[in-house]
């Protein structure tokens, strides 16, 4: 069951832009969490964030959580052509269920 | 810093073979994970365990089993496999899920069913 769906499917931006990523899910969560795949690779993890939490900073990206409006939004500023992978985000549902991860959107960095 | 392996980052096998796909994690977690990854799916989950011993299945635990003998180590094991369990498999795994806590990913494994 897919709770979390990413917008765009996929993002092409030059080095040095910001690229923004969104996600919206469905039911009431606990948390959500941005995590990112290089190509090939597994998955790491950038960021959690807390439903009782709006925004949240580390380094060069900045996540928003809108529990009203069920979405929130990855922000990576000044990127670099290493920044180029997927970008995933996962819910941990209300009732200690197991994240639940979205289709992810591949973001490419143009140097 | 947790390492989460798996035991092969490439695996081909033929129909109706019974495999086994072994998964590690050095950082004492409670919680493990298997997922399979295809285009334009994304992840989904197929079990996982909270405890040595204890399994639950997850969105698509059909054609799959697994084994919790130590809590280190979470197996998956396909009977018998098919073609359409082609597939990137990624094991994680998680503190424990009495708050809230990110997964660490192994490296995945690339299943070709031929």
């Amino acid at each position: 069951s897919q709770q979390g769906e990413e917008d765009p499917q996929a993002l092409s931006i030059q080095e040095g832009e910001n690229a923004t990523m969104n996600c919206s899910y469905k039911t009431s969560i606990n948390n959500l969490q941005w995590y990112r795949q290089n190509s090939g690779r597994g998955l790491v993890h950038l960021i959690l964030i807390r439903s009782n939490e709006r925004e949240k900073h580390s380094g060069r990206l900045r996540v928003t959580l809108d529990t009203s409006k069920k979405s929130s939004s990855l922000l990576i500023t000044a990127s670099r052509a290493a920044d180029t992978a997927s970008y995933f985000c996962a819910t941990e549902r209300v009732g200690n269920t197991p994240l639940v991860f979205g289709k992810g959107t591949r973001l490419s960095v143009i140097a | 810093d947790v390492k989460v392996t798996q035991s092969s980052r490439y695996l081909v096998k033929r129909t109706g073979e019974k495999v086994f796909l072994e998964c590690v994690q050095d950082m004492d977690h409670e919680n493990m994970f298997w997922y399979r990854q295809d285009p334009g799916l994304g992840l989904r989950l197929i079990y996982f365990s909270y405890d040595v011993k204890m399994k639950e299945k997850g969105d698509i635990p059909e054609g799959y089993s697994v084994s919790r003998e130590k809590k280190e180590r979470f197996s998956l094991i396909l009977e018998s496999a098919s073609t359409n369990q082609t597939s990137m498999y990624l094991c994680a795994s998680m503190r424990d899920s009495s708050s809230s806590y990110e997964q660490y990913f192994g490296p995945g494994t690339r299943l070709t069913v031929t």
